[in-house]
Parts: C-alpha cells; structure tokens; sequence
C-alpha cells in the first residue's frame, strides 16, 4: 500500500468495554505518531515512536490508554474501560524524521464512539 | 514550549474572491512549518511545507504560504478560491525537543467557501 492506513474505520463500543485500533505505517517510515481528534477540535498528540527507542507518552490523556509498535512497523492503539469523553477519530501518522523534515502522512482515522 | 496559533476559527469567504488564513507561532528552537487540509469526512493531507530556503512556498491547490520568522508567521492564502476549497485547515511546527522529533498543531480554521 502506499499510504498510512487504520482499522477499524469506525467503532461503536459500550462505556467500559476495551478497544483496539490499528495502524500500518508507510513502509521505511521510521516515526509513528497517534493523535486524537475530537469534535470541532484541533488535532491531540498522544504518543510518539521513533526506531527502536521507548516511546514519548507525554501525550497520553490517562493510564488507561497504552500503545505498542511491533517490529518498528504495526501499531496498536489500546483503550481500557472506555469511557464517553473516549469518543473521537483517532489519526495515526508516519514520517522518515527530521531527516526530511518530519513531514507525516495520516491515515483515514478511526472514528470512535462510546456509548 | 512550542505553540501554535490559528487566530481565526472560521472564516467565510465568497466564491473567487482571495483568502488569507493566518497563523503564529511560538517557539526558542528552529521549526520546520506545515500547512495540512482536511476535507470533511477525509483524513489530513500535505498542503505544503517550509524546510529552508525560499521563504514564499507554493502548494497544492494554488495555495502558498510565506514565512516571516520576524513576525514569527506562515498565513496560508489563495487568490482566488473555489468551492471545493472548503474544508478545515491546520497550522504545524515540527521540531527536535530532547531527541524527540515533535510536531504541534494549531486549532484548525474552518474555511466555508460561499456561492
């Protein structure tokens, strides 16, 4: 594929439930970012990976959010006892660094929705 | 700390009639500046991107966008616009802060392109 791309494009799920979200990066990127958008909002950064070192996680809203990138490529997105104010589109990004620039290129988002 | 600002939320304009959408920015380190678009319904994409160099840069969509570093600046504007210009657009700074490579977005302005 050429570009970023997430799964699921959307989610509904139950207040307390867990959720999963996907992303697979632009292959040869080596930065992964996951922001989160919510209505009539700017963009949200919550967690940053670059390489092989440990993630920046300064961006993440509470402990019940984690994310982990395997192999430097696929990453996941975890949400714990979901809550409402969870809803929003969560954007992955990836880029090759500031070797260019840190230019990112998004993925479609997925949209979430708590009940 | 580094920080972004969109100055207008909204912004309506005529059909034709030119554009400026304004951004500030805030920042002790050197800063790579992005414009990205949102359509709606759509993830962001690449408007355009000032790395060094030139500091009026040209982008997709008969866009450009010049940096003043005096007035620490990169407004977005368009001579004339279209319909299909309509869309959310974001303000962002990448740079190096602890051997993370961040990027901080703006709020976002809503650009409605009226008939």
């Amino acid at each position: 594929g050429a570009g970023v791309s997430q799964s699921p494009s959307n989610k509904v799920t139950e207040k307390g439930k867990d959720v999963e979200l996907r992303c697979d990066p632009i292959s040869g990127h080596t930065a992964l970012y996951w922001y989160r958008q919510s209505l009539g909002q700017g963009l949200e950064f919550l967690i940053y990976f670059q390489g092989n070192s440990a993630p920046d996680k300064s961006g993440l809203p509470s402990d019940r959010f984690s994310a982990e990138r395997t192999g430097g490529s696929v990453s996941t997105l975890t949400i714990q006892r979901t809550q409402q104010e969870d809803s929003a589109v969560y954007l992955c990004a990836s880029s090759f660094g500031l070797a260019r620039g840190n230019e990112q290129f998004f993925g479609p988002g997925t949209r979430l929705t708590v009940l | 700390a580094q920080s972004v600002t969109q100055l207008d939320s909204q912004v309506p304009v005529f059909e034709e009639a030119p554009v400026e959408l304004r951004c500030n920015y805030s920042s002790s380190v050197s800063v790579y500046l992005f414009w990205h678009v949102q359509y709606p319904n759509q993830g962001l994409q690449l408007l355009l991107k000032y790395l060094s160099g030139s500091t009026l840069v040209k982008g997709i969509n008969g866009f450009e966008a010049e940096f003043n570093k005096s007035q620490t600046s990169f407004h977005l504007r368009k001579p004339s616009v279209h319909i299909s210009d309509t869309a959310e657009y974001f303000c962002a700074v990448s740079f190096l802060s602890q051997g993370a490579q961040k990027l901080v977005f703006g709020q976002g302005t809503r650009l409605t392109i009226n008939p």
